[in-house]
């Protein structure tokens, strides 16, 4: 157990509709990473929050959004979903010095299949 | 640009053989880490090990060795004697130190997949 959790583990819906990802990580950790994994495409970045601020971004479409909330915990909006979107999406979160050697602590992920 | 490639997308070895898992990386900053990820079956992500540009030394960590060539901008992951539990994706990782900009990004390769043979 890598003590972050990820809430819907699995999420089925539609073309068009909008879903909300939640991330609580690691009691600690002030950085939480989120990434999108689609079958041949690997981990692909999304976003990366500190403590309640954007610090980098990735490839993150317009139609999704994030956010880090005062008590740590994240969300990723999706909206307006597409067949695409369907894939894992993965959260990690890390101390700072945990992130200046890679030392990720992932969830087991949110599956999303758009149909 | 791709910054991290893994050029082999699947791989068979002999249980109790060496692997070498191939990752090269693009980065013109002279500061940053490289990291291997495990991923099983299962789903889970599993950290393994890291390198820092300035180590002089190559990492390792049990079984898993990181084979780094800075000048070939490359970060090999060396598992010896294999074991039929090391059946998973690999993936490699790169951190560029943005510090100026607070930059932490960490990007992924595409992986490869290895399965150990009885």
């Amino acid at each position: 157990d890598s003590g972050v959790t990820q809430t819907p583990k699995h999420l089925i819906t539609a073309t068009g509709q909008r879903v909300t990802l939640r991330c609580s990580p690691r009691s600690g950790d002030l950085s939480v990473y989120w990434y999108q994994q689609s079958l041949d495409q690997g981990l692909q970045f999304l976003i990366q929050y500190y403590n309640g601020e954007e610090r980098a971004k990735g490839n993150i479409l317009e139609r999704f959004s994030a956010q880090q909330f005062p008590d740590l915990h994240s969300e990723l909006n999706l909206s307006s979903l597409e067949l695409g979107d369907s894939a894992l999406y993965f959260c990690a979160s890390s101390t700072l010095a945990g992130v200046r050697t890679g030392e990720l602590f992932f969830g087991e992920g949110s599956r999303l299949t758009v149909l | 640009a791709q910054k991290i490639t893994q050029t082999q997308p699947g791989m068979f070895v002999q249980e109790k053989e060496a692997v070498t898992l191939d990752c090269t990386y693009d980065t013109s900053d002279q500061s940053y880490g490289l990291f291997w990820y495990k991923q099983p079956s299962s789903g889970e992500m599993i950290f393994l090990i890291y390198q820092g540009s300035y180590d002089e030394q190559n990492a390792t960590e049990g079984r898993y060795s990181l084979n780094f060539q800075k000048a070939r901008k490359s970060a090999n992951l060396v598992i010896s004697a294999s074991q039929l539990g090391d059946s998973a994706m690999y993936f490699c990782a790169m951190r560029e130190d943005r510090t100026m900009n607070r930059d932490d990004k960490i990007i992924f390769g595409k992986g490869t997949r290895l399965h150990i043979l009885p």
